[in-house]
């Protein structure tokens, strides 16, 4: 099974500052990579799907990217409401969906 | 609009059975696949259980199968999730969602969820 790991585990930013977070799989394929951000008491929002493309209704300053093993969440200029929980996801595995274990992104 | 709505959570001793429900409208239910994805208090994100519309093809993650099973009404776009002998492993917040239309590799719509805590 390919497996996806996070990093950091959390990260301590204000807001306008832009950040960068990593999803790595253990091992390639034929990936196409999602990312979800949850606040609390809520339930996860589709972000981005296919690694680059924004779902409906997702601001500009979020885009993604990569490929094989190597996939990237970017987010320029932060909102106070970005602080959030992020999830990257895949579905290689089929037909389970695999999700990585998360990045909080917390405000400093 | 989708709306998805969990309901049917509570608290089991381990062993218990409990029905998780989700109520969909704002889309065409029967002709779409349906999951279940849990997520255990302060933790991740876990996929449970799939449905397609047709009830032709069923999957569930290895944690729960042979104790799970999830079935739907479409002509009252309910979905459903049956839990037998739970475990206190089992204690989450269950969500409906609604892969994607276009490939079903993520989820476009996510129900609010409901909690199932299994404890003596």
């Amino acid at each position: 099974d390919i497996v996806l790991t996070q990093s950091p585990a959390t990260l301590s930013l204000s807001p306008g500052e832009t950040t960068t977070l990593s999803c790595r799989a253990s091992q390639s394929g034929s990936i196409s990579l999602a990312w979800y951000q949850q606040k609390p008491g809520q339930a996860p929002r589709l972000l981005m799907y296919d690694a680059s493309k924004r779902a409906t209704g997702i601001p500009a300053r979020f885009s993604g990217s990569g490929s094989g093993t190597d996939f990237t969440l970017t987010i320029s200029g932060l909102e106070p409401e970005d602080f959030a929980i992020y999830y990257c996801q895949h579905r290689v595995n089929w037909p389970r969906y695999t999700f990585g274990q998360g990045t909080k992104l917390e405000m400093k | 609009e989708v709306q998805l709505v969990e309901s049917g959570g509570g608290l089991v001793k381990p062993g218990g059975s409990l029905t998780l429900s989700c109520a969909a409208s704002g889309f065409s239910f029967p002709t779409y696949t349906m999951d279940w994805v849990r997520q255990a208090p302060g933790k991740g994100l876990e996929w449970v259980s799939s449905i397609s519309g047709g009830h032709t093809y069923i999957y569930y993650a290895d944690s729960v199968k042979g104790r799970f099973t999830v079935h739907r009404d479409n002509a009252n776009n309910v979905l459903y999730l049956q839990m037998n002998n739970l475990r206190a492993e089992d204690t989450a917040v269950y969500y409906c969602a609604k892969p994607s239309a276009i490939d079903e590799l993520n989820f476009d719509y996510w129900g609010r969820g409901t909690l199932v805590t299994v404890s003596s």
